[in-house]
């Protein structure tokens, strides 16, 4: 079982609300750790748009737009990218990152899709 | 505002060994974490390892045996070397700067280097 687990694809309407998930592996508490998300579109680098805890324990680079948040959903034990007002520049591929044995690992990727 | 630009051979044979720099400016550095990661073409994201200015680096366990990384500070260039390489090495790869508190994830990417490996 992977230790991050996103979903495939993902497609939302413009204006709409996107929550893109990363579901950490059984036995691994998503309250414990770091969660980074990062957006990546065709032909460029990731881009780190922010990380997240909990509410106490977050932080979002300047620049990145406030539409974009983070939180968890313990019950799920998933970490959350919330990205509110879609537009269609947010249409990219977005992964997420933590730091687990020593080493950074990553989700396999949303492709988010806005139309 | 920092940038980072890797270079190397966009070519590399089997079972030779990979090799590529990634070039520091705008900022220091000093005192953050230097990663390497890498993409294969239309994949996610795989780490390759870490290194920190002043300390031992830190691999991928699945790539530990064939990774070798180092930091020149006086030319602010960062090292890879990878070998031993197949086919499902090929890849664009990243460097990106750990920063900000621990565990340091990268808030800074360069905008890669493909390598493909084939004779």
């Amino acid at each position: 079982q992977a230790v991050l687990t996103q979903p495939a694809s993902l497609s939302a309407s413009p204006g709409a609300s996107a929550s893109l998930t990363c579901t950490l592996r059984s036995g691994l508490n998503v309250g414990t750790y770091r969660i980074y998300w990062y957006q990546q579109k065709p032909g460029s680098p990731p881009q780190y748009l922010l990380r997240y805890k909990s509410d106490s324990d977050k932080q979002k680079p300047s620049g990145v737009p406030s539409r974009f948040s983070g939180s968890t959903d313990a019950s799920a034990n998933a970490g959350i990218l919330l990205i509110s007002g879609l537009q269609s520049e947010d249409e990219a591929d977005y992964f997420c990152m933590i730091w687990h044995s020593s080493a950074w690992v990553f989700g396999g990727g949303t492709k988010l899709t806005v139309l | 505002q920092v940038q980072l630009q890797e270079s190397g051979p966009g070519l590399v044979k089997p079972s030779e060994t990979l090799s590529l720099n990634c070039t520091v400016s705008g900022a220091s550095i000093g005192g953050y974490y230097w990663n390497w990661i890498r993409q294969p073409a239309g994949k996610g994201l795989e780490w390759v390892g870490l290194i920190y200015t002043s300390g031992s680096p830190n691999y991928n366990p699945s790539l530990k045996s064939r990774v070798t990384m180092s930091v020149d500070t006086s030319k602010k260039l960062l090292s890879l070397k990878l070998s031993s390489v197949t086919a499902a090495d090929s890849a664009v790869y990243f460097c990106a700067r750990g920063s900000g508190s621990y565990p340091y994830g990268m808030d800074a990417w360069g905008p890669g280097a493909t390598v493909t490996v084939s004779s």
